[in-house]
C-alpha cells in the first residue's frame, strides 16, 4: 500500500479536462509544499511535470496545473491529447524520517 | 547535455550481490544529490534514498534502510546502489535521478534528470 492514495485510473476524450487526485496526512501533502507530480510512458523513465506543487518546469504544457487543498493534491491536465496517455505519479516531502513518498500512480486513458 | 545513465541489465541468483551504477555528466556532480527509485515489475515508484554528490551524505528511506547501501565516488561522477544478499523480491526496475534546482533553490522530493533505469532480475 503506497503512502499517497491515488485513483487507479482515469479516462478523458481529447480536448476535455481530468483531474487526478492525491490524498496523503497531515505529516507529508497536508504538511509541505514539497508535491510533484511524474509522468510516465510505458517503458520509459519519469519526467518531473509539477513541483512544489503548483510549479511547471521549463518546457511543459500549460494544460498541465497542480493545486492542494489540507492533505488532497491535484493534478489538472487540460485539453487532452492522445500523447498525454501515461501514467502519473505524485510524490510529497514527508519529513527528515520518512524524507519522501510516492502515490501509487493512476493510469491516464485518452 | 545534462544525463545520468545507468550500468546495463543484471540477472542474478538469490544471495548473490550486486553493484549497479549511475554516472552523471554535463553538470557539477558534486553539487547536487542523486537520488534512488525502485519500480516493481508491474508497479509504482518508490522513493529508496538519496545521496549527495559532493560528500557522500547519504538519507534511507525507512523501507530500504539496511536493505540496500548508497555510495558515490566524486572522481568520476558515480553513484551506486549496493545489495550485498539479493532476493527475489528485489526483481525490479531501477532508477536514478538528481535533484531538481534552480539557479536559486532546491526542491525536496522532486527529480528532473533520471536515468534510464537497470533492470534487476533475481532468480534461481
Amino acid at each position: 500500500q503506497s503512502a499517497l492514495t491515488q485513483p487507479r485510473s482515469v479516462s478523458g476524450s481529447p480536448g476535455q479536462s481530468v483531474t487526478i487526485s492525491c490524498t496523503g496526512t497531515s505529516s507529508d501533502v497536508g504538511r509541505y509544499n514539497y508535491v510533484s507530480w511524474y509522468q510516465q510512458h510505458p517503458g520509459k523513465a519519469p519526467k518531473l511535470i509539477i513541483y512544489d506543487v503548483t510549479t511547471r518546469p521549463s518546457g511543459v504544457p500549460d494544460r498541465f496545473s497542480g493545486s492542494k487543498s489540507g492533505n488532497t493534491a491535484s493534478l489538472t491536465i487540460s485539453g487532452l491529447q492522445a500523447e498525454d496517455e501515461a501514467d502519473y505519479y505524485c510524490c510529497s516531502y514527508a519529513g527528515h524520517s520518512t524524507f519522501v513518498v510516492f502515490g501509487g500512480g493512476t493510469k491516464l486513458t485518452v | 547535455e545534462v544525463q545520468l545513465v545507468q550500468s546495463g541489465a543484471e540477472v542474478k541468483k538469490p544471495g548473490e550481490s550486486l553493484k549497479i551504477s549511475c554516472q552523471g555528466s554535463g553538470y557539477s556532480f558534486t553539487t547536487y544529490w542523486i537520488g534512488w527509485v525502485r519500480q516493481m515489475p508491474g508497479k509504482g515508484l518508490e522513493w529508496m534514498g538519496i545521496i549527495y554528490g559532493g560528500d557522500s551524505d547519504t538519507r534511507y528511506s525507512p523501507s530500504f534502510q539496511g536493505q540496500v547501501t548508497l555510495s558515490a565516488d566524486r572522481s568520476i561522477s558515480t553513484a551506486y546502489l549496493q545489495w550485498d544478499s539479493l532476493k527475489a523480491s528485489d526483481t525490479a526496475m531501477y532508477y536514478c535521478a538528481r535533484r531538481f534546482c534552480t539557479d536559486t533553490s532546491c526542491y525536496l522530493g522532486s527529480y528532473d534528470i533520471w536515468g534510464q533505469g537497470t533492470k534487476v532480475t533475481v532468480s534461481s
